[in-house]
């Protein structure tokens, strides 16, 4: 059974402080790892990752893969009060030679960014 | 504007009630997915197509169906909503191709609760 699992679960910190958010997998045919930003309803998609070793970066987040190790990070550097969200981690699996395009979800971090 | 669009936003009714969540995308996508996700958890996924008259089942048991007559369009339909189903219904939908592979665009989501 394919499994994503995130770190930490919660998080609070202060604004302009940088944090690093972990996500670890256990899957099947691995095609790529995605980051989305959740807040109050719908994720909206930050970074999709293929290749290990290659950061994204995208203003003050930034995302890379280790695809040895089977885990990404996503940091944020000078957190603002409107990062505060749900961050999840998918990873994108092939079924069987197909294109079917499935994503496991982990958990999620809560991050909480306080003025 | 290309966008994925679900109504109702928000939805409560008693047990036994037939209910249809709509889901629509103006993306030109084939793929489109049903997702559920309780407070605090993961998604789960209960439907997805491949495209035109393609419906399978996801991850997660549910006693919702789905149909898809409309590439844009993809409703979910429980025949009589319990208490079990209230939770949050993620709509999304993907790109077939391998440069957009896996990365889904999400609904707004309708918030189910049954009493």
């Amino acid at each position: 059974e394919d499994k994503v699992v995130q770190s930490p679960l919660s998080l609070v910190v202060h604004e302009g402080d940088t944090v690093t958010l972990n996500c670890s997998y256990e899957v099947t045919n691995f095609r790529s790892l995605l980051w989305y930003k959740q807040e109050k309803k719908a994720p909206t998609f930050l970074f999709m990752l293929t290749s290990s070793g290659i950061e994204k970066k995208s203003g003050r987040l930034s995302s890379i893969l280790d695809k040895k190790e089977l885990f990404s990070i996503l940091n944020i550097t000078a957190t603002q009060t409107g990062d505060s969200a749900v961050y999840l981690c998918a990873v994108g699996t092939n079924a069987g030679g197909t294109s079917y395009g499935k994503l496991t979800f982990g958990q999620g971090t809560i991050l909480t960014v306080h003025p | 504007e290309a966008d994925i669009y679900q109504t109702p936003r928000y939805l409560v009714i008693g047990t036994g009630k037939k209910i249809t969540l709509e889901c629509s995308q103006t993306m030109g996508h084939d793929k489109m997915y049903w997702y559920q996700q309780d407070p605090g958890m993961e998604l789960h996924l209960i439907h997805y197509s491949y495209g035109v008259n393609s419906t399978e089942k996801g991850d997660l048991s549910s006693e919702s169906t789905v149909s898809r007559i409309r590439t844009e369009h993809f409703p979910l339909t429980l025949e009589s909503a319990r208490p079990s189903h209230t939770s949050q219904y993620l709509c999304a939908s993907s790109r077939t191709g391998f440069s957009s592979y896996n990365e889904q665009f999400f609904g707004p989501g309708t918030r189910l609760t049954v009493l």
